[in-house]
């Protein structure tokens, strides 16, 4: 079993905090994928990562693949009541049969 | 581009009626569609990966014989949840990709989600 853990599983922040999602497992992807989902809805991807040590930047959110492409980080920087939502990280091989992490959720308080 | 529709969006019945749900790709082929189900405030757990023309692979602990998936062309895959129970309820998502095969890195696409809710 692929096993993705993200801590923390709750987060509840201030308008203008900043936080950081992590997503850890014991097995290598080759890629590994973020998402947002929203009440009701199928999951949005935010960003792929597929370089070990890899950064990718998405306006205030920032990813980062671990070295040896077992973990991952998501930081958020001066959150917003619209980032409100499940963060979900997914490993895999290439980018079908993705692993969903267990899953994040951020509420974001005016 | 690459729109993924599910359908239908929600679906209440009773127990022990049988509930098919649509996954189509709207703008792509589609050779590969996964099913996922989605209990409350929990994460996406992978049910079943479908190619077109060929038999599902489910996921261990999956029922093939409960939940019956068709892929019967690249733009429409089925899911039909047999004999249905309170505890089948869940939110049910579905992905496509045009990929095939765990070396593909094409994404998946997915749709929106049917709550179907037993009573």
């Amino acid at each position: 079993t692929q096993l993705l853990e993200q801590s923390p599983q709750f987060l509840s922040i201030q308008e203008g905090e900043n936080l950081t999602v992590y997503c850890n497992s014991s097995s290598v992807f080759s890629s590994l994928q973020w998402y947002r989902q929203e009440p009701g809805e199928g999951p949005v991807l935010l960003v792929t990562v597929v370089t070990g040590g890899e950064v990718k930047k998405l306006k205030r959110l920032t990813f980062q693949f671990g070295d040896a492409r077992k973990d991952s980080s998501l930081h958020i920087t001066a959150a917003q009541p619209g980032d409100t939502g499940l963060y979900l990280c997914a490993g895999g091989r290439g980018a079908n049969n993705l692993f969903f992490g267990t899953g994040t959720r951020l509420t974001v308080i005016p | 581009g690459a729109v993924v529709s599910q359908h239908p969006s929600w679906v209440i019945c009773k127990s022990g009626t049988s509930v098919k749900i649509e996954c189509r790709s709207l703008d792509f082929q589609a050779t590969t569609m996964f099913w996922y189900r989605q209990f409350p405030k929990q994460s996406l757990m992978l049910m079943a990966t479908s190619n077109e023309g060929s038999k599902a692979t489910y996921e261990q602990g999956v029922e093939k014989d409960k939940f019956l998936i068709n892929h019967a062309s690249l733009t429409l895959s089925t899911l039909t949840v047999t004999s249905a129970h309170p505890e089948d309820s869940s939110f049910y998502i579905c992905s496509a990709s045009p990929g095939t095969g765990y070396r593909s890195n094409q994404p998946q696409h997915f749709g929106d989600g049917t709550r179907l809710s037993i009573l």
